[in-house]
């Protein structure tokens, strides 16, 4: 397994188009999460998903952006009618749920610039 | 709410020289805490993690203890390397809300050498 694999790398998008990054995790990790990171600043959460389950999605960002996992595998990330404020790296990490400190994995990030 | 504060960087700091990152943090419960690192070009990575009180972790030299009554849980390397050059992340996760993560906003650090 290579890790927390995550496609495209870069996205560059016009402003009021629909964009959509996807998320491998480590195969055998049941939790999904989704982090925004902007320039200078720590990630921020925006969901997660325990198997296909959301379990947390008041965080997203607003109603545009929305979150699937649905085989309990891979995620994506959609946003719809994409703003500049929108552009940042788009993190994605696993874990697996045994034991009280699951570290999560991080893959390298989708890096969206809306123009 | 959780949240999570540390030092502004960057720290600029010559080779060989003694590192002290500082992070303290706000958390109902009893959180884990967390450093990541994150190279120039490269995703976030684990760097140590602590699971509650007076728990020290480590990991290729640097070190940090979990300080519960000072809230706090610096990191620390005897001796930097130019190749410790990067971006350090304080976290916490919440173990009552998924082990979602709290980062504080980063600190860059540059080792001359």
């Amino acid at each position: 397994d290579t890790g927390v694999s995550q496609n495209p790398r870069h996205k560059i998008t016009k402003r009021g188009q629909n964009v959509t990054f996807r998320c491998d995790p480590i195969s055998e990790h049941n939790r999904l999460y989704w982090y925004r990171q902007t320039l200078g600043q720590g990630p921020e959460f925006l969901t997660y998903f325990q198997n296909e389950a959301q379990l947390e999605k008041s965080r997203l960002l607003s109603d545009r952006f929305s979150a699937e996992r649905p085989k309990g595998s891979f995620s994506t990330l959609e946003i719809q009618r994409t703003e500049q404020g929108d552009s940042a790296m788009y993190l994605c990490a696993s874990s697996d749920l045994t034991g009280r400190a699951t570290e999560a994995f991080f893959g390298q990030g989708t890096r969206l610039t809306v123009v | 709410g959780n949240s999570v504060t540390q030092m502004e960087g960057p720290v600029t700091l010559s080779e060989e020289a003694f590192l002290t990152i500082n992070c303290t943090y706000t958390a109902t419960g009893y959180p884990s805490l967390f450093w990541y690192v994150q190279y120039p070009g490269e995703g976030l990575q684990l760097l140590l993690k602590a699971t509650k009180a007076d728990d020290k972790g480590s990991n290729k030299g640097f070190e940090a203890t979990y300080r519960k009554e000072t809230t706090s849980f610096h990191l620390e390397k005897g001796s930097v390397q130019v190749s410790d050059s990067a971006v350090y992340f304080c976290a916490l996760s919440d173990n009552n809300a998924g082990n979602m993560l709290t980062f504080g906003g980063g600190t860059r650090l540059m080792v001359k050498p």
